[in-house]
């Protein structure tokens, strides 16, 4: 248990749905990122949310849509995906905290979710 | 972009050897992590070494850090077969004034056969 909770663990839906995953933690941490893990490919930074705003929206096609409404939870709202959209999506919290070397925010390390593996029917 | 590589892609050892995965990255860091992930599942943290530090032990690990080649290493010695799993590098890629954005690489695979 690594005090980041996402739900659901499986998903499956067809390209017209909508669905969203939510991701919860526990540890009192600032900052939530989503991350897109598909085989063979590094993992994929999506979005970051640090102080409840969206610091980060790296290229993600519209049909994904993140939500922060408060410093514990974090969703990704879903629809109309596209089966190469079929992956195991991970969310993670950090606490970032203090500055280093040049100014760059010093942090500890990211705790992950267990992940939600979705499929695009 | 995609900060840190590992390298190799696939190891495979016999339980009891010793497995050393390498990472390479970019950009100047304030420190690297080392995660583990099982199959499917979610990544575990396992170490942090610091900018300023050149080696850390953790129990059976030992990672080592040289910022003049860009480069680090994890070793795990005495492999249990419970150790097989992937295994990623992530440095601090957050800009100066922005956020801690953690930026992986793919994996190393690691197979320990009992």
């Amino acid at each position: 248990e690594t005090g980041v909770t996402q739900t659901p663990r499986h998903l499956v839906m067809g390209m017209t749905n909508k669905k969203s995953l939510k991701c919860e933690q526990h540890l009192g941490h600032n900052a939530m990122y989503w991350y897109k893990q598909s085989a063979k490919k590094p993992l994929e930074l999506m979005f970051v949310y640090s102080l409840e705003e969206r610091v980060e929206n790296n290229s993600v096609p519209s049909r994904f849509s993140p939500e922060c409404p408060n410093s514990s939870h974090l969703f990704l709202h879903l629809h109309t995906l596209q089966p190469e959209d079929s992956a195991l999506y991970l969310c993670a919290s950090s606490q970032e905290k203090g500055y280093g070397t040049g100014g760059k925010i010093m942090n500890t390390e990211a705790f992950f979710g267990q992940g939600t593996r979705l499929t695009v029917v | 972009s995609q900060q840190g590589e590992e390298d190799p892609q696939a190891l495979s050892i016999q339980e009891g050897e010793n497995a050393t995965m390498n990472c390479s990255y970019k950009t100047s860091i304030n420190n690297l992590q080392w995660y583990r992930q099982n199959s499917g599942r979610g990544l575990v943290h396992l170490i942090l070494i610091r900018s300023n530090e050149r080696e850390k032990h953790s129990g059976r690990l030992r990672v080592t850090l040289d910022t003049s080649k860009k480069s680090s290493s994890l070793l795990i010695t005495a492999s249990r077969a419970a150790d097989t799993a992937s295994y990623f590098c992530a440095t601090d890629a957050g800009r100066s004034g922005g956020s801690y954005i953690p930026t992986f690489g793919r994996g190393t695979s690691l197979i320990v056969h009992p």
